[in-house]
């Protein structure tokens, strides 16, 4: 069985610092690995998609992927207030299909 | 304006019963994906078609049903063989369903509640 792994947090960061949120995959042949953005009540919203090892930037946003030790991140820089959601993980499944973990619960404090 | 719609937002069940929930996206996609969300808990694969008139099962299909008669549309029917029906559906779509390159865009959800 095919495994996403995330902390459930809640992870609580002071407006401004660095938010930092992990994902582990099982599926070493994986290829393509995704971040959404999920408020409360609301449906998930594709944030970062990334392919190749390394790191990529959008905005405020960077997603970090290690293949080897099937492992990507997502930093978000001068964290908000608005940023306070669930960050879900999602990695791409052999059919087409994406294959999510539980989420993560971040928390920006003022 | 792009997009995919589902349609009701709020769904309400008595037991027994079977209830269809709408998908619809103008998005030109050739793929589209049901998940089931439950509280605390990921999203789970239902069904999904990547093409049109082709359908296949996911992680949890028992209890439900699909159809993919139109490119824009991808109606789920989740019948009284379901057990636990109540949860947060949605529906996603990709450009294409093959391949490991796609990014899924989803619609608002449907919340069903079982009475």
């Amino acid at each position: 069985q095919k495994e996403v792994e995330q902390n459930s947090g809640p992870l609580s960061v002071p407006e401004g610092a660095i938010a930092s949120l992990n994902c582990t995959y099982s599926d070493r042949g994986s290829q393509s690995f995704f971040w959404y953005r999920q408020y409360s009540g609301k449906s998930p919203e594709l944030i970062m998609s990334i392919y190749s090892n390394g790191d990529k930037e959008d905005g405020r946003f960077t997603a970090q992927l290690n293949k080897a030790s099937q492992y990507v991140s997502l930093l978000i820089r001068d964290s908000q207030p608005s940023d306070s959601a669930t960050y879900l993980c999602a990695v791409g499944g052999s059919q087409g299909n994406l294959i999510f973990g539980k989420g993560t619960k971040l928390s920006v404090k003022p | 304006d792009g997009g995919i719609t589902q349609s009701p937002k709020y769904l309400f069940r008595k037991e027994g019963q079977n209830v269809t929930l709408s998908c619809e996206q103008n998005l030109n996609h050739d793929a589209m994906y049901w998940y089931r969300q439950d509280p605390g808990q990921g999203l789970r694969l239902i069904y999904y078609s990547q093409i049109v008139n082709d359908f296949q099962k996911g992680d949890i299909a028992e209890g439900y049903s699909v159809s993919r008669e139109k490119k824009e549309s991808f109606p789920l029917t989740v019948t009284s063989a379901q057990k636990n029906p109540t949860a947060f559906y949605l529906c996603a779509s990709s450009r294409t369903g093959t391949g490991s390159y796609n990014e899924q865009f989803f619609g608002p959800g449907t919340r069903l509640t079982v009475l």
